[in-house]
């Protein structure tokens, strides 16, 4: 069963603050984690494709990490902002299996 | 470029019913995925056409199928709807089904079973 976790459910920072959270996957048989952004009324917008143990990819203020031997990735927003506000997606694949979505982190950005 | 396009945003039918939802991809993919999500669920995946094959197959009752045409356009039928059956169902399409590649998503279809 391929499981992915993400957590926390939901996270309330202030304008400004840095947050970060996790996606937990199976550590074998890696393929590709995926990181999406969905704002609300708007369809899911592709933020990462990682593939490498030790991958980092950075967009803005938003960057990511990767550990495929441990199975687990960071989402990094530094100085979060109002705009920030959506739930973040991560999603699984091993080369045999379908892409599995975790339930997402909801992160609200206060002013 | 176009984006990815579903139709129709919403429907509403009853139980028992039947429903066939579109999803056409951005133009030069060949790769499309469906996902249904419910409240309080992720994303559960539904399937995914590449090149009018079926690659992969979610764990849905056999209610759910799909087909891909030739231009890559997907379609999606739900027969004898459940009340269950309620949800936003996405279609996301990417170049060539590879998952190094990101997966670009539509705007859903709203299905409502009354």
């Amino acid at each position: 069963i391929l499981n992915v976790e993400q957590s926390p459910q939901s996270l309330h920072v202030q304008e400004g603050d840095s947050t970060n959270f996790t996606c937990s996957f199976p550590s074998s048989n890696f393929y590709a984690l995926h990181w999406y952004r969905w704002e609300t009324a708007k369809s899911p917008e592709a933020l990462f494709v990682m593939t490498l143990n030790g991958d980092e990819k950075k967009k803005g203020r938003i960057s990511a990490t990767l550990n495929t031997k441990e199975g687990y990735s960071y989402l990094y927003i530094k100085g979060s902002q109002p705009e920030d506000s959506a739930t973040y997606l991560c999603a699984f694949k091993t080369p045999a299996s379908d892409m599995r979505f975790g339930a997402g982190t909801r992160l609200t950005v206060k002013p | 470029k176009a984006g990815v396009t579903q139709t129709p945003r919403y429907l509403i039918k009853t139980r028992g019913q039947q429903v066939t939802l579109s999803c056409s991809p951005i133009s030069g993919h060949r790769s499309v995925s469906w996902y249904q999500q419910t409240p309080g669920q992720g994303l559960q995946f539904l399937f995914e056409y590449f090149s009018e094959t079926q690659r992969n197959k979610g764990n849905f009752p056999g209610r759910f199928s799909g087909r891909q045409f030739s231009n890559s356009r997907s379609e999606m039928n739900v027969s004898t709807l459940e009340l269950g059956d309620s949800a936003l169902y996405l279609c996301a399409s990417s170049s060539d089904g590879n998952s190094n590649q990101p997966q670009h998503f539509g705007d859903g279809t709203r299905l409502s079973i009354l």
